[in-house]
């Protein structure tokens, strides 16, 4: 399979733990996106890359995440002292050179804070 | 600021009826317009496209013309099947980056 894949799929955690959540993107794609989503709601932009510079963050990308894609192939996202509010499904895309526009969607991870 | 607008749903149809879900947008430049559909406990995939005035969007019997002077980028399909039900997003992309998403309209189709 070629698609973009995210692990874990689901993951539980108590308030104030630490969570960190991989996105692995279609093969040699240099884009690759992060979004959250929750119930309802259509999915909001959180931060970018392009290979491995982080070129935009939305202000939603409060100091407790961080985000990283060391080698311009996989990325990870951690959330730090997670809060109730941060249950929301994260979803990662990616995007090539030759079709900028469209980006390609990973089955996302579920957070639940408990 | 840059935004989305999609009608609410959900949108309950019996099979074979036409559909139509509005959206209107409010973006700076010349976006480009997407309709992404997300299946029951499966992952965002994008279902048409247009990127310049005028230009119509298709991909298994869906269609949406993009309209600048009405900022409007509606989706259509003249014959809906079960298997169609669904959470649709209309979104744009401005300058190549991050994509702006309606809320999203569930589509229910009953036989």
């Amino acid at each position: 399979d070629t698609g973009v894949s995210q692990n874990p799929r689901h993951k539980i955690t108590k308030r104030g733990q630490n969570v960190t959540f991989r996105c692995d993107p279609i093969s040699e794609h240099n884009r690759l996106y992060w979004y959250r989503q929750t119930l309802g709601q259509g999915p909001e932009f959180l931060t970018y890359f392009q290979n491995e510079a982080q070129l935009e963050k939305s202000r939603l990308l409060s100091d407790r995440f961080s985000a990283e894609r060391p080698k311009g192939s996989f990325s990870t996202l951690e959330i730090q002292r997670t809060e109730q509010g941060d249950s929301a499904m994260y979803l990662c895309a990616s995007t090539g050179r030759g079709s900028v526009y469209e980006q390609y969607f990973g089955p996302g991870t579920r957070l639940t804070v408990t | 600021g840059n935004s989305v607008t999609q009608m609410e749903g959900p949108v309950t149809l019996s099979e074979e009826a036409f559909l139509t879900i509005n959206c209107t947008y409010t973006a700076t430049g010349y976006p480009s317009l997407f309709w992404y559909v997300q299946y029951p406990g499966e992952g965002l995939q994008l279902l048409l496209k247009a990127t310049k005035a005028d230009d119509k969007g298709s991909n298994k019997g869906f269609e949406a013309t993009y309209r600048k002077e009405t900022t409007s980028f509606h989706l259509e399909k003249g014959s809906v099947q079960v298997s169609d039900s669904a959470v649709y997003f209309c979104a744009f992309n401005n300058a190549g980056n991050m994509l702006t998403f309606g809320g999203g309209t569930r589509l229910m189709v009953k036989p």
